[in-house]
């Protein structure tokens, strides 16, 4: 069965820079991956997917994410953080010959200062 | 269009009590997917429904059980109460079954066993 790593558990970045956030994952083929977002209190967002194609994809809210089939990553991007950024955010991967094993990680969490 | 709704918000239970939460899912969705998340961590997969049928299941014991109706909402049962069982429920529909298939999520139930 697949499985997803976050390896950050907390990241602090000021306002205005650059933000990049790991998720490694294992699985024998490429599988269907995702990345989500949750504000407290609440349930989660999708930001982006990749299923195959062009490894750089675009979110929304200005998210971007790269595939690397050599590191069996799928790091989120943005390029200047605002504030309003500050929220947990998830890695998933989903099992392209399972059609409902869906596995998150533990999410990393976004602390923006001002 | 409406998104996921979930019912109640919170709830509060002690240990051996059963409980019923409660989820719509997104217009023009016919699959539902429940998850458990405990605080700090990642949604953990309980199991799916697809047109009333429960299409696959996680690492959880019988006693959370499910429905589907014929509108696709679902329920989340969950029998004898454990400490261990205080989380918070996410619900999340999606178009078709598949793990290609982006999920929307709810607010999620917060539950607390005392």
């Amino acid at each position: 069965a697949q499985s997803v790593t976050q390896p950050d558990i907390h990241i602090t970045v000021s306002e205005g820079a650059s933000l990049e956030l790991r998720c490694n994952y294992s699985y024998g083929a490429t599988p269907y991956l995702f990345w989500y977002v949750q504000s407290p209190g609440q349930g989660l967002q999708l930001l982006l997917k990749y299923f195959s194609g062009d490894t750089l994809v675009q979110g929304i809210k200005g998210f971007e994410a790269e595939f690397k089939r050599s590191q069996s990553s799928f790091n989120l991007r943005k390029p200047s953080v605002h504030w309003s950024d500050a929220a947990e955010y998830f890695c998933a991967v989903g099992d392209p010959y399972n059609n409902n094993d869906m596995r998150f990680g533990a999410g990393t969490r976004l602390t923006v200062k001002p | 269009e409406t998104g996921v709704t979930q019912s109640p918000t919170h709830l509060i239970k002690t240990r051996g009590q059963q409980v019923t939460l409660r989820c719509s899912s997104q217009s023009g969705h016919n699959t539902v997917s429940w998850y458990q998340q405990a605080l700090g961590q990642g949604p953990q997969f309980i199991f799916q429904y697809y047109r009333e049928e429960e299409n696959g299941r996680g690492n959880f014991p019988p006693r959370f059980s499910g429905l589907q109706f014929p509108n696709y909402s679902s329920e989340l049962n969950v029998n004898a109460l454990e400490l261990d069982d205080s989380a918070l429920y996410l619900c999340a529909s999606s178009l078709d079954q598949g793990a290609n298939q982006p999920q929307h999520f709810g607010d999620g139930t917060r539950l607390s066993i005392l």
